[in-house]
């Protein structure tokens, strides 16, 4: 069964918290990206990765980071120094400049 | 002003209803044009893709390109309630469909049975 995987479906996180979003791919993709997405606003690109060991920052990279150690994951963690982390965070791959495949999300709240 | 703008709604129509959706953006550099549908909570999935200026349809959906007025369309004929969802516009300079999209805020379509 194919697919990206997003874990948890639901977190919360209290003042001064680093937090990680989980995303795995068995899709064989090599690309892989997070979206940020508040009501109102549409997705908004945090970062990206195209290989394994590298990664580029989006539009709104400030109080994220990312790392990718293998080609089937792609981790989020939302430090403390982000503000206003509330919102709905999507992964997505793709095969090199193919179509974006996404995950069903992660919803992260303010304790 | 934002690059891409898309009315949020929310669009509520009856069954059978021909939808329009719509998007305009600023960046005449733009050449790929997509349609994402994006169910509640749930991740979105690639609907429409449009090279350039022109029409493509696919089934009960048509995606208009104007590159000239900078304006891109969906039309959903003979909506179902099943096609209740967000439907988001996404756009792009570069050649391919990767991660550096624009997308606009989504609108959200009730179709009523």
């Amino acid at each position: 069964d194919g697919g990206i995987t997003q874990s948890p479906k639901y977190l919360f996180r209290k003042e001064g918290q680093n937090v990680t979003l989980s995303c795995e791919q068995n899709l064989n993709h090599d690309a892989m990206y997070w979206y940020r997405q508040d009501p109102g606003q549409g997705l908004r690109l945090i970062y990206y990765s195209q290989i394994v060991n590298d990664f580029q920052k989006g539009d709104i990279a400030e109080g994220y980071s990312v790392s990718r150690e293998k080609k089937e994951s792609f981790p989020l963690t939302v430090t403390s120094a982000q503000k206003n982390p509330t919102a709905f965070y999507l992964c997505a791959s793709s095969p090199l400049n193919e179509k974006l495949f996404f995950g069903s999300g992660t919803q992260l709240s303010v304790l | 002003q934002k690059e891409v703008e898309q009315d949020p709604g929310p669009l509520s129509v009856p069954e059978g209803a021909i939808v329009s959706l719509n998007c305009t953006y600023s960046n005449s550099a733009f050449q790929y044009f997509m349609w994402y549908r994006q169910y509640s909570r749930k991740g979105p999935e690639l609907l429409m893709y449009t090279y350039s200026s022109g029409n493509k349809e696919d089934g009960r959906f048509t995606a208009q390109v104007d590159k000239s007025s900078k304006y891109i369309s969906l039309f959903i004929r003979d909506s179902q309630p099943s096609d209740s969802a967000t439907y988001l516009c996404a756009m792009s300079d570069q050649g391919n469909q990767g991660g550096k999209l624009i997308f606009g805020q989504g609108t959200e379509l009730s179709v009523k049975p």
